[in-house]
């Protein structure tokens, strides 16, 4: 079993859909929760990032964790074409910095 | 955000032939950088942790002699490929952790590496 599962989808919604994306993990130690969005071939982008249980909204974006779930979720509102990406979770722990990915979902938003 | 970049963004050698890429955190100081590789359509892979001033960890199964790791300064880090194989061609990208208390890693956009 993988340390974080997350469906790789592919996801496809049409354009001003919510889009919602979800991981979940094994390791209780897991503190630090990211949301990362990749365009092909290019790096990973920080989008959200939280610490331990709770919601955080950033514009159209807001990422959700529940530690006694150990789930975590990001729903994009108002989805636009230019959402179309590969998004990943990740997280890690408070005395590890290496980070734990899921496998990434793909998303297309369609016009 | 902060800003990682990553030199070159491509490159195309011949089998046998060392590349080097660079890593640097543009408005920030990074106590540790970090190295992933990435196959198409799959999840990064990590290389291996990067602390300044300090040999770097490798993850298991990656050959440190294979891929060496250097980490002058707070700013810059770098990987050479040597004697590059074919079976090396793939997606390099670093990220850099910025100092404590802060836990974010940013990313850089990436080299695409080619062996012939």
């Amino acid at each position: 079993q993988k340390e974080v599962e997350q469906d790789p989808g592919p996801l496809s919604v049409p354009e001003g859909a919510i889009v919602s994306l979800n991981c979940t993990y094994s390791n209780s130690a897991f503190q630090y929760f990211m949301w990362y969005r990749q365009y092909s071939r290019k790096g990973p982008e920080l989008l959200m990032y939280t610490y331990s249980s709770g919601n955080k909204e950033d514009g159209r974006f807001t990422a959700q964790v529940d530690k006694s779930s150990k789930y975590i979720s990001l729903f994009i509102r108002d989805s636009q074409p230019s959402d179309s990406a590969t998004y990943l979770c990740a997280m890690n722990s408070l005395d590890d910095y290496k980070l734990s990915f899921g496998a990434g979902t793909t998303v297309t938003v369609r016009a | 955000g902060a800003v990682v970049s990553q030199h070159p963004s491509r490159v195309i050698c011949k089998s046998g032939t060392s590349v080097k890429i660079e890593c640097r955190s543009l408005d920030f100081q990074a106590t540790t950088m970090f190295w992933y590789r990435q196959f198409p359509k799959q999840s990064l892979m990590l290389m291996a942790t990067s602390n300044e001033g300090s040999k770097a960890t490798y993850e298991q199964g990656v050959e440190k002699d294979k891929f060496l790791i250097n980490h002058a300064s707070l700013t810059l880090s770098t990987l050479t490929v040597t004697s590059a194989h074919p079976e090396d061609s793939s997606f390099y990208i670093c990220s850099a952790r910025e100092r404590e208390p802060y836990n974010e890693q940013f990313f850089g956009p990436g080299t695409r590496l080619t062996v012939l």
